[in-house]
């Protein structure tokens, strides 16, 4: 009964080409996220949405978009890819309010050659 | 913007020594995290500090924060090779206005058995 989960684990494609990561939590939480991290272990927010309403958009290239069909899922997809999208990308949810931790799921190592 | 920085970058002790990792940031916080990632996995919630505490122990884990100094320290005791990971702090802002972590770089740690 895993809490957050994310599919694929890796992801190996070429420059230009548009995928695909889903991400499903079981925990009922209102509030999910996306993180990427670099290869320098940096974690980065890139969206939030609560309730399926997006509330987070960082600085983020619009290639990546993020859709959330209902409070359990957020899925990101990203359009043409670059080498510099090589990342880990994690999603995380957590219960709405400051005072909450978050919940990671496994990560989703994605190479773009 | 980064927001905590933790140091050191890594840390090398032999299994039963303590570890000490400390976190710097730089504006104002309603709250402190730490997390563990081992590798290749996502990070996992270890103890959350609030800004009006000063102490808050969990285990084998002592937290301390000082919002003076903007500055907080973990403290691994009696550590074990398990223990081995990298270790982050994330601060969360009251002038967010959003759920919206921020996270160090992180300091990896290794326990030698």
């Amino acid at each position: 009964d895993t809490a957050v989960s994310q599919t694929p684990k890796y992801l190996v494609t070429q420059m230009g080409n548009d995928k695909s990561i889903k991400c499903e939590q079981n925990l009922g939480h209102d509030t999910m996220y996306w993180y990427k991290q670099d290869s320098k272990k940096f974690l980065k927010i890139m969206f939030s949405y609560n309730n399926k309403e997006l509330i987070i958009n960082e600085t983020v290239p619009n290639r990546f978009s993020p859709k959330s069909p209902d409070k359990a899922h957020l899925n990101l997809h990203i359009n043409s890819l670059e080498l510099g999208d090589s990342a880990v990308y994690f999603c995380a949810s957590s219960p709405t309010g400051q005072l909450t931790e978050q919940y990671f799921g496994p990560g989703t190592r994605l190479t773009v050659t | 913007s980064q927001q905590g920085e933790e140091d050191p970058q890594a840390l090398s002790i032999q299994e039963g020594e303590n570890a000490t990792m400390n976190c710097s940031y730089k504006t104002s916080i309603n709250n402190l995290q730490w997390y563990r990632q081992n590798s290749g996995r996502g990070l996992v919630h270890l103890i959350l500090i609030r800004s009006n505490e000063r102490e808050k122990h969990s285990g084998r884990l002592r937290v301390t924060l000082d919002t003076s100094k903007k500055s907080s320290s973990l403290l691994i005791t009696a550590s074990r090779a398990a223990d081995t990971a990298s270790y982050f702090c994330a601060t969360r802002s009251p002038q967010g206005g959003s759920e919206k972590l921020v996270f160090g770089k992180g300091t990896k740690l290794t326990v030698n058995p």
